[in-house]
């Protein structure tokens, strides 16, 4: 089955440290990719989205991300963090595959900024 | 301003009480979907709609029903609610493209508890 992992589900980290949270997927074919975040008590919203073309795609809020086709992997990136960016952060993936309609979701990472 | 919006925002009901929770995009999106968000589970599809008289179950579409009689609304109903659908719930929509959802913009939620 399809299927998305991030593989931290908790991560905790200082002002002005770095970022990367990892995403890989199941699937062997064309794919959308997306990041979402969520703040605090609020709804989900887009940080980043791959569709095609360069494979380093910038979102909002400094945040970039990498798709790599062999590794089948969609790493999050940001290169300092803020206080401000304390929230959970999900993945998904649309493949192409067939009917099918539906994004496939990660479990989602939950990052703690300290300041 | 381009948005989702759900109501009730909370609701705490009892088991068996028949509930609506309504979902309306004014973006004129052919995409409308319901999620539910339980920790640790992060977001399970409930159902999903292409296009008005066009739906489909998503992966927890059990106890749960929706209905697509206009474009812009997408109400999810619970016939006979049960303390295990007590969860968040979120309500999306998105163009589609290729015949396949783009980026989605979620609705703020809605908290259902189920006494």
């Amino acid at each position: 089955a399809q299927s998305v992992s991030q593989h931290n589900h908790h991560v905790i980290l200082s002002e002005a440290a770095s970022l990367e949270l990892g995403c890989n997927y199941s699937y062997g074919g064309t794919v959308n990719l997306f990041w979402y975040v969520q703040y605090p008590g609020q709804h989900l919203q887009l940080l980043l989205k791959y569709f095609s073309g360069d494979p380093l795609v910038k979102g909002i809020k400094g945040f970039e991300a990498e798709f790599i086709k062999s590794k089948f992997s969609f790493n999050l990136r940001k290169p300092s963090v803020q206080w401000s960016d304390t929230a959970e952060y999900f993945c998904a993936v649309n493949p192409y595959s067939g009917n099918n309609r539906k994004l496939i979701w990660g479990l989602g990472t939950s990052l703690a900024v300290n300041p | 301003e381009a948005q989702v919006t759900q109501n009730p925002r909370y609701l705490i009901t009892v088991t068996g009480k028949k509930l609506t929770v309504t979902c309306s995009q004014n973006m004129n999106h052919e995409y409308m979907s319901w999620y539910r968000q339980d920790p640790g589970l992060g977001l399970r599809q409930i159902y999903y709609s292409m296009n008005v008289e066009v739906t489909d179950k998503g992966d927890v579409p059990e106890g749960y029903k929706v209905s697509r009689k206009e474009k812009r609304n997408f109400p999810l109903i619970l016939e006979s609610p049960s303390p295990n659908q007590t969860s968040l719930y979120f309500c999306a929509s998105s163009l589609l493209a290729g015949g396949r959802s783009t980026e989605q913009f979620f609705g703020p939620g809605t908290r259902l508890t189920v006494l």
